[in-house]
């Protein structure tokens, strides 16, 4: 069972406008939630988080919110630009689980020029 | 700089015949954990490791080994590879929060 669910496999969006990324989480004692950004041939690298604690973190262009009774979180890129066309993954630890992370199946955004 | 190495980067090998994988950290990070990404399914967890000798499964251990003897170094085993076992594999390393991932071994077993 899918602990976190990234419901869109893809999202296309033109240059300039927002694109939203979208995660789902099932586990209420997951404690902080991360995205990951990864290239093709290239490891995963870390873009953003926020604490449980939390309901908005930003870092320039990216904005993650997280709506905690809704167990739901999403990824706001504005303006979104061609660098941004990458598979996104969200991630959730369980600070009683070790700190392990949880990764959800990625969304595959492409941003058009 | 900080890293995660791994090595191989690509390899092909047959049905049956022991392979390493082997992953690196240089940050002293205390917990590693492997992955293998498949289309679709996202990043699969197959083992983590909280420390030197403590080791544990993920959500797909089946067919693999790991050891994790030094505090830098979390190797993972395939002692009877299968061509399901085809696919990118990814290490990983933390301390707190964000991991760090390794470049992606792209194995496949024919």
């Amino acid at each position: 069972d899918q602990q976190v669910k990234q419901n869109s496999p893809s999202l296309s969006v033109q240059e300039g406008r927002i694109s939203i990324l979208n995660c789902d989480y099932t586990n209420s004692m997951f404690d902080y939630f991360l995205w990951y950004k990864k290239y093709p041939a290239e490891g995963p690298t870390f873009l953003i988080s926020i604490s449980s604690i939390k309901d908005k973190n930003e870092d320039g262009r990216f904005t993650v919110f997280l709506n905690k009774s809704a167990k739901h979180l999403s990824l706001h890129i504005v303006p979104s630009q061609p660098g941004d066309s990458a598979v996104y993954f969200c991630a959730a630890r369980n600070d009683n689980y070790g700190q392990n992370f949880v990764f959800g199946p990625g969304t595959r955004l492409s941003v058009l020029p | 700089e900080a890293q995660v190495t791994q090595n191989p980067r690509y390899l092909i090998t047959v049905t049956g015949k022991k392979l390493t994988v082997t992953c690196s950290q240089n940050m002293n990070h205390e917990y590693m954990s492997w992955y293998r990404q498949d289309p679709g399914l996202g990043l699969r967890q197959i083992y983590y490791s909280m420390n030197v000798e403590v080791t544990d499964k993920g959500d797909v251990p089946e067919g693999y080994k790991v050891s994790r003897k030094e505090k830098r170094n979390f190797p993972l085993i395939l002692e009877s590879p299968s061509p399901n076992q085809t696919s990118l594999y990814f290490c990983a390393s933390w301390m707190n929060t964000e991991a760090f991932f390794g470049q992606g071994t792209r194995l496949t077993v024919v």
